[in-house]
């Protein structure tokens, strides 16, 4: 696709729930991120993914959260047993690497996650 | 730990004021420097960035941005808003170890 692509868009479940969030990064990039907005808190690191490893871990907020991308391409962050506060937007974003371009991370417009 | 700080939540101007966020980075080595913009209901989008070179960078709709790098810092700046720049402004820095970090936002309103 011609951008950043997440689903679902909207997620409503209920507490101790699992959930499964999608990015679709735009094709080619080597980098993704995962990123959680809530208000007032601006954009919390999650992870980043460059190919499908994952070199820095330590922003996941909890044991319950983890990601994983496959074929350099897809990535889902998954939150086991769903607590309220987890309620919030996860963003994704994709770039190519960073390290060796003048180039920029594209986001996606989100998964807002309601816990209840 | 890396950290990007952005020194104002909000701010409310009126038309034609001048502006200036502030953004702070605490890492002491080389750093790719950004200011994305997230207009509201819209996904975040890129303002200017800076790589190398000149300091003073230029990005879309008059915004411009100056890295001091003495100082960590890289704020961003327009010369009069315009109530369209109505939005949450994020600086955002990446490390060469592969970290792009985001500062807490600033909110601009700007009152026609």
């Amino acid at each position: 696709g011609a951008g950043v692509s997440q689903s679902p868009s909207n997620k409503v479940t209920e507490k101790g729930k699992d959930v499964e969030l999608r990015c679709d990064p735009i094709s080619g990039h080597t980098a993704l991120y995962w990123y959680r907005q809530s208000l007032g808190q601006g954009l919390e690191f999650l992870i980043y993914f460059q190919g499908n490893s994952a070199p820095d871990k330590s922003g996941l907020p909890s044991d319950r959260f983890s990601a994983e991308r496959t074929g350099g391409s897809v990535s889902t962050l998954t939150i086991q047993r769903t607590q309220q506060e987890d309620s919030a937007v996860y963003l994704c974003a994709s770039s190519l690497d960073l390290r060796v371009g003048n180039t920029e991370a594209f986001f996606g417009q989100g998964t807002r996650l309601t816990v209840v | 730990a890396q950290s990007v700080s952005q020194h104002n939540h909000h701010v409310i101007l009126s038309e034609a004021a001048s502006l200036e966020l502030g953004c702070n980075y605490s890492y002491g080595g080389t750093v790719n420097l950004f200011w994305y913009v997230q207009y509201p209901g819209q996904h975040l989008q890129l303002l200017l960035k800076y790589f190398s070179g000149d300091p003073l960078v230029k990005g879309i709709k008059g915004f411009e941005a100056e890295f001091i790098k003495s100082k960590f810092s890289f704020n961003l700046r327009k010369p009069s808003v315009q109530w369209s720049d109505t939005a949450e402004y994020f600086c955002a820095v990446y490390n060469q170890g592969g970290k792009l970090i985001f500062g807490q936002g600033t909110e601009l309103s700007v009152k026609p």
